[in-house]
């Protein structure tokens, strides 16, 4: 199905895992974000990517790497994870050519829980 | 100071009432603005853009006023499925990569 898609949806791990959350976009949208939603806080933007091998820091990207290998794929990795990472993360995505329309098709979020 | 703030809520309105959010923005040099809904424990939509002018769609009505870095949303006429939360959404070079989301509002629409 075309879209966007996250994996794993719940996910629950232990402090100082590996973790990796994948985001898959079937439109070939040049730009992908990844977002954390936590209570008070809003979306806050982790990194974000306007091309394939083209990755660019967000607001919060303390603890997570991302990689962008094809355009379709954008994974954020948690290399060891922490209590503080334990939040709600979005991947969206946009075309180049409608940036300006600001919609940012999201995907349905990956609910991860660090004990 | 965040850069995008809302009054997170809950407004807790009858149906068929009239309701309006503000949201103010800290940066002046912000570009474009949208308002986004979000269900509970799903995914943000965009809902609609924010003109210069104002604009409506259907019930919905927003509006941008420069001088005080505020945006406003007026939803008339409330039906149950406009329980959701509201997020204020800013650009500051109307580019994806620089869109700042305030923190939303809830809104629950009761019989």
């Amino acid at each position: 199905d075309a879209g966007i898609t996250q994996s794993p949806r719940y996910k629950i791990t232990e402090t100082g895992r590996q973790v990796t959350l994948m985001c898959h976009q079937t439109w070939s949208h040049s730009y992908m974000f990844w977002y954390r939603q936590d209570l008070g806080h809003g979306l806050r933007l982790i990194y974000y990517s306007a091309a394939a091998d083209i990755t660019d820091k967000g607001e919060v990207p303390d603890g997570y790497v991302v990689s962008r290998s094809k355009t379709e794929n954008f994974p954020l990795t948690l290399e060891s994870a922490t209590r503080s990472q334990t939040s709600v993360y979005f991947c969206a995505s946009i075309a180049s050519g409608a940036l300006n329309t600001g919609e940012l098709f999201f995907g349905e979020g990956s609910r991860l829980t660090v004990l | 100071r965040k850069e995008v703030e809302q009054d997170p809520g809950p407004f807790n309105v009858p149906e068929g009432a009239t309701v309006a959010f503000n949201c103010t923005y800290s940066n002046s040099a912000s570009q474009s603005f949208f308002w986004y809904r979000q269900d509970c424990r799903k995914e943000p939509k965009l809902l609609m853009s924010v003109y210069s002018s104002g604009n409506e769609d259907g019930r919905f009505t927003a509006q941008l006023n420069r001088a005080s870095q505020y945006i406003s949303l007026l939803i008339r006429d409330s039906k149950l499925s406009d329980s959701a939360t509201y997020l204020c959404v800013v650009s500051s070079t109307g580019g994806g990569n620089k869109l700042t989301f305030g923190t939303g509002t809830q809104l629950k629409v009761e019989l």
